[in-house]
């Protein structure tokens, strides 16, 4: 059964904190490792991760994934108070379904 | 484009009512996909299809039912609503193309309460 694991769960910080959110992932036919941002309603797509080592950015937030130690992290530099968000990671099942599993997600909190 | 829709935004049931839930992109996805998202326990897939007139379940399939008749459209059947499916529903879709990276993007949800 595939599995993704997040950590921490939720995390409380400080505007200007730099924050590290981590995903590991146990999935029989990996294909990719997705990053969701979840506010009050849907989650909005981050980065979609499919080589080891590469590290994907957009503006404050930087991702990359290790497909031999199958785990992936989601940087957050420099935080405000709108990074306050569900973070979901959710891997990617290629094999004839395509099907997503999610990770419970991290809660984070960015106090001003 | 409005992507993808999901109707209703918002529903009361009664224990043992039906409903159907309905989910339409008109991005001419191939994929679709329904869960439910619960307090601690994350986004867990419900049903899914691979293209139209095709269904198949995902992780917590019981108690529901899908269809999937045109290819824009994804329904979700709850036949005898329990309180236990009292849940926000999102329905997502996607791409698949050889080489080529797909994501999945979410309707705005659908929250339902089963008294």
């Amino acid at each position: 059964e595939d599995k993704v694991v997040q950590s921490p769960l939720s995390l409380v910080v400080h505007e200007g904190d730099t924050v590290t959110l981590n995903c590991s992932y146990e999935v029989t036919n990996f294909r990719s490792l997705l990053w969701y941002k979840q506010e009050k309603k849907a989650p909005t797509f981050l980065f979609m991760l499919t080589s080891s080592g590469i590290e994907k950015k957009s503006g404050r937030l930087s991702s990359i994934l290790d497909k031999k130690e199958l785990f992936s992290i989601l940087n957050i530099t420099a935080t405000q108070t709108g990074d306050s968000a569900v973070y979901l990671c959710a891997a990617l099942d290629g094999g004839s379904n395509y099907k997503l599993t999610f990770g419970k997600g991290t809660l984070l909190t960015v106090n001003p | 484009n409005a992507g993808v829709t999901q109707t209703p935004k918002f529903r009361v049931l009664k224990t043992g009512q039906s409903m159907t839930l309905l989910c339409a992109q008109d991005m001419n996805h191939e994929y679709m996909y329904w869960y439910r998202q619960d307090p601690g326990m994350g986004l867990r897939l419900i049903h899914y299809s691979v293209g139209e007139g095709t269904t198949a379940k995902g992780e917590v399939p019981d108690g529901y039912n899908v269809s999937r008749l045109k290819k824009q459209n994804f329904l979700l059947g709850l036949e005898s609503a329990a309180p236990s499916q009292t849940s926000v529903y999102f329905c997502a879709s996607s791409y698949v193309t050889g080489g080529v990276e797909e994501t999945q993007y979410f309707g705005p949800g659908t929250r339902l309460l089963v008294l």
